[in-house]
């Protein structure tokens, strides 16, 4: 069962385009973060998003959280192709009261973006 | 400074047999987890260490696969009768506590073979 429901999967776009990503859950989550993963290397923390309706910019990106704290989306603008890599999502979900630092991962997203 | 380093970066070993892999994680990181990344399933948590005690054992797929952690650092990942499906890049994660919230620093993880 994917805790997590990434999509899509794959994205191919062109330089400059803007594009968005979704994760969603039936479960609450504690906490919610973005990863951005090369080949070759373990996933690099984006952000981290705590709180319900949050929003956090980081330079052409912005994560927002949802209001009740079950679905998150990043949002790229003026891509590039340096920010070409699998984009995931990943929560902290809250289970028996448990919510610690084990992370559920949502499936991914292939970004390309094509000069 | 140094981060999470894991070894070896690549393994191939013929099925049946054991094999062992190492985690280094940041200093002074009381937390430490392993998952595993592959085409099929994601990236997937499978066991989780506060010191040397693993609270969280809950995604280790078979009892073939065992985990331990020394001294508050060092973990070995190790399986046994390697199968076919063990296939996998493994991932090793440290933070500075197991709570959610904290940034997990992964390894560049470790890329296994079953042949």
């Amino acid at each position: 069962t994917q805790l997590l429901e990434q999509s899509p999967q794959f994205l191919s776009i062109q330089e400059g385009e803007n594009l968005t990503v979704y994760c969603n859950s039936s479960s609450v989550f504690s906490s919610l973060q973005w990863y951005r993963q090369e080949p070759g290397e373990g996933p690099v923390l984006l952000v981290t998003v705590v709180t319900g309706g949050e929003v956090k910019k980081l330079k052409r990106l912005t994560f927002q959280f949802g209001d009740a704290r079950k679905d998150s989306s990043l949002h790229i603008t003026a891509a590039q192709p340096g920010d070409t890599g699998l984009y995931l999502c990943a929560a902290s979900l809250i289970a028996g009261g448990t919510s610690y630092g084990k992370l559920t991962f949502g499936q991914g997203t292939i970004l390309t973006v094509h000069p | 400074g140094a981060g999470v380093s894991q070894s070896p970066s690549n393994k191939v070993t013929e099925k049946g047999k054991d094999v062992e892999l190492r985690c280094d994680p940041i200093s002074g990181h009381t937390a430490l987890y392993w998952y595993r990344q592959s085409l099929g399933q994601g990236l997937e948590f499978l066991i989780y260490f506060q010191g040397n005690s693993a609270p969280d054992k809950s995604g280790l797929p078979s009892d073939r696969f065992s985990a331990e952690r020394t001294g508050g650092s060092v973990s070995t990942l190790t399986i046994q009768r390697t199968q076919q499906e063990d296939s996998a890049v493994y991932l090793c994660a440290s933070s500075l506590r197991g709570l959610a919230g904290y940034e997990q620093y992964f390894g560049p993880g470790t890329r296994l073979t079953v042949t």
